[in-house]
């Protein structure tokens, strides 16, 4: 089946530095993929639609200026948290689509990520 | 409201069905999704079912869609001890596949 990984799978950090969560499809070519954020108990919220070779659009609230994405080939995407404050301490987690088949999208297991 | 309304909890007798129920927002979604979440692991595609339908049937899952009421309910028969983990319903909104807004989750509890 279609595999999702994610690096790093946690990280702590202290408020104002930058962090880069890496999301790769290990066994097909995405064309598109997807940035969430899930806090405890919550729901996933989606943040933004990666598209390979073409800037990121970003949902309604979230900050571009603050949630970095490139998408520079089919099997990567990268999420960069730039100057992370506490309350960007949440759950990240990417999906990938599969560019043969767009009615299903394969999740990655997550970025936990810890601003001190 | 804007939200996908699931409810938080449910608690099942092993052998049992169990019923997690979904109210979704937008009438003109395209697809409608349940995804499973186990402690550590990613989400897991269950099943999906396209806006057109009104039932879907998949070895022990059932898939039933009321678009008027924009509800959707997972049956999942004979339920296992493994069964345990949280169910979340998706919505995918607009026009562009893949942009799926999730309900909170239902953590369903299965008793031996």
């Amino acid at each position: 089946g279609a595999v999702v990984s994610q690096h790093p799978s946690w990280v702590i950090c202290k408020s104002g530095t930058s962090v880069k969560i890496e999301c790769r499809s290990l066994d097909f070519q995405a064309t598109t993929m997807f940035w969430y954020r899930q806090f405890p108990k919550q729901s996933l919220m989606l943040m933004a639609t990666s598209n390979e070779g073409s800037k990121a659009t970003y949902e309604q609230g979230v900050e571009k200026d603050k949630f970095l994405i490139n998408h520079a080939s089919l099997t990567l995407s990268t999420l960069t948290v730039t100057s992370a404050h506490p309350e960007d301490s949440s759950f990240y987690i990417c999906s990938a689509r599969d560019g043969r088949r767009l009615d299903e999208q394969f999740f990655g297991p997550g970025t936990r990520l810890t601003v001190l | 409201g804007e939200d996908v309304e699931q409810s938080l909890f449910l608690s099942v007798r092993e052998g049992d069905s169990s019923v997690i129920n979904c109210t979704y927002t937008d009438s003109s979604s395209t697809y409608l999704y349940w995804y499973k979440q186990e402690p550590g692991a990613g989400l897991q595609l269950l099943t999906y079912i396209f806006s057109n339908m009104d039932m879907k049937q998949d070895q022990r899952l059932t898939v039933l869609l009321n678009k008027k009421d924009k509800h959707l309910s997972l049956r999942i028969a004979d339920t296992q001890t493994g069964d345990s983990a949280i169910y979340f319903c998706a919505e995918n909104r607009g026009s562009t596949l893949g942009r799926l807004y999730f309900g909170r989750g239902t953590q369903l509890t299965v008793w031996p």
